[in-house]
């Protein structure tokens, strides 16, 4: 069935450093993709989306491309700040929004 | 504009106890959502509700698990007897269309952190 899958967590990074989150889904067709985000505390937010092959997605310095060949929708940031700990959740949606576990990032000053 | 509210924000009963939760949509949202999203993973969909009806309702545990949207707007979701297994947060979104726009954004609310003992 439909899935998605992140990479494992937490991952810890110092301030300024390059973050990757790996996302890759299995799904019917060809869903569009999401990345949401989870601050302490708060519900989830839409972070930046793709809806079609080749698609990136941006949004405050985060960047995701939608690979259709490797069914990936990695997520980019080139320099983390503190106030970017958080959890990432990937998503991806055919009929209905499936969720990856989630990355819980925590960024040091 | 106002978000997706939700109440209670934390809730802790007994097992076997019922509670329920409520949720008020973005206004003008025609679809409703009720997800479970237990400690560690991400959320999973247990309701959706396209104005008053019901869309997919294919992952609620419904000898336990009941929601309703009577006029459309907010919705109410109830666990009766309430289990160990649903402690957990449960999250409300909504969104403008939902049926079958792939594209549609989902606005989240806080959630209600339920525990049960």
């Amino acid at each position: 069935g439909d899935s998605v899958t992140q990479m494992e967590g937490p991952v810890t990074l110092s301030e300024e450093a390059f973050l990757t989150i790996n996302c890759t889904y299995t799904a019917t067709g060809y869903p569009s993709l999401f990345w949401y985000v989870q601050y302490p505390g708060e519900g989830l937010q839409l972070l930046l989306k793709a809806t079609k092959a080749d698609d990136k997605g941006s949004n405050k310095g985060f960047e995701a491309t939608y690979r259709k060949e490797t069914t990936s929708f990695h997520l980019e940031k080139g320099s983390v700040q503190v106030s970017d700990s958080a959890v990432y959740f990937c998503a991806h949606m055919g009929g209905k929004l499936i969720f990856g576990q989630g990355t819980e990032l925590s960024v040091k000053p | 504009e106002a978000g997706v509210a939700q109440s209670p924000r934390y809730k802790i009963i007994e097992k076997r106890q019922s509670v329920a939760f409520w949720c008020n949509p973005i206004s003008g949202h025609a679809t409703l959502y009720w997800y479970q999203q237990i400690l560690g993973q991400g959320p999973k969909l247990l309701i959706q509700f396209q104005n008053n009806g019901v869309v997919d309702d294919s992952q609620l545990p419904k000898d336990r698990f009941s929601a309703e949207r009577l006029k459309g707007v907010d919705s109410t979701l109830k666990i009766q007897p309430a289990k160990l297994e649903d402690s957990a947060v449960y999250l409300c979104a909504s969104s403008l269309v939902g049926l079958l726009r792939g594209t549609d954004t989902q606005y989240f609310g806080p959630g209600t952190r339920l525990t049960v003992l």
